[in-house]
C-alpha cells in the first residue's frame, strides 16, 4: 500500500530534550516537505526537499533541521525543542514537484512539548 | 496580513444542500489553486487543482477561480455526511516555486 508514515504519532516531552520524528514513504518520491498545523494559522511549511541530498527552508524553519540521506527517509529533527513548537506536524511527499502532482500526506505527528 | 484568507467556519448544513467554500488571497503571482480535503485525525487529501481563472468541475465538486478579484471557491453539490471535514486552499506562485500556501482550512459539517 502507497503511504507516508510518520513516527511517533504522539509525544510529550520537555523543553531542551532533542528528539527526531520520522517520515517514510514508499512510492519512491523525489519531493518531500514537512508542515505544522496549528489553530488559526493552517499548515506552514517547514523544510522541504527536492530530491536526495537537497534540502530547503520553507516558511518556518527556526528550531527545526532536516536531512535527506536516501529517497524514502525526511527526519525532523528538533535538537532543543521549545513550547512554541507544540503543534500537529505533517510530513508529504510526491514523485515531483508541481502543483498537479498530489501531495501525500502521512497521518500526523501530534507533538507536545512542556 | 495573511496571503491566504479563509473562513475557519464551522459551517453546518443540511444533507443534500449545495456547499459553497471559498478563499481570498493578496498575492497577483498566484497561478496554481489547489483544494484539499482533511477528515479528522488524517493528514490532508488533495481534492482538486486548478489554472488560472476559470471552472473545473469533477463529479460533485466545482471549483472557481477569478484572479481579477483574489478569489477562490469550492462548491459541493448534493453534499453527504461522508463531506463532512476540514477544507483547506492552497496555491502556489508558479509550476517550478516549491512553496504551496495553504488557508486556514474551513471545518464543514453535513447533517443527515
Amino acid at each position: 500500500e502507497a503511504q507516508v508514515t510518520q513516527n511517533p504519532r504522539y509525544l510529550i516531552t520537555v523543553t531542551g530534550k532533542k528528539l527526531t520524528v520520522t517520515c517514510s514513504q514508499n512510492m519512491n518520491h523525489e519531493y518531500m516537505s514537512w508542515y505544522r498545523q496549528d489553530p488559526g494559522l493552517g499548515l506552514r511549511q517547514i523544510y522541504y526537499s527536492m530530491n536526495v541530498e537537497v534540502t530547503d527552508k520553507g516558511d518556518v524553519p527556526e528550531g527545526y533541521k532536516v536531512s535527506r540521506k536516501e529517497k524514502r527517509n525526511f527526519p525532523l529533527i528538533l535538537e532543543s525543542p521549545s513550547p512554541n513548537q507544540t503543534s500537529l506536524y505533517f510530513c508529504a511527499s510526491s514523485f515531483k514537484w508541481g502543483f498537479n502532482q498530489p501531495q501525500h500526506f502521512g497521518d500526523g505527528t501530534r507533538l507536545s512539548i512542556l | 496580513q495573511k496571503e491566504v484568507e479563509q473562513d475557519p467556519g464551522p459551517l453546518s448544513v443540511p444533507e443534500g444542500a449545495i456547499v459553497s467554500l471559498n478563499c481570498t488571497y493578496s498575492n497577483s503571482a498566484f497561478q496554481y489553486f489547489m483544494w484539499y480535503r482533511q477528515y479528522s485525525r488524517k493528514g490532508p487529501e488533495l481534492l482538486m487543482y486548478t489554472y488560472s481563472s476559470g471552472n473545473k468541475e469533477d463529479g460533485r465538486f466545482t471549483a472557481q477561480v477569478d484572479k481579477s478579484s483574489k478569489y477562490i471557491s469550492l462548491f459541493i453539490r448534493d453534499s453527504q455526511p461522508s463531506d463532512s471535514a476540514t477544507y483547506l486552499c492552497a496555491m502556489s506562485a508558479m509550476a517550478g516555486a516549491q512553496k504551496l500556501v495553504f488557508g486556514q482550512g474551513t471545518r464543514l459539517t453535513i447533517n443527515p
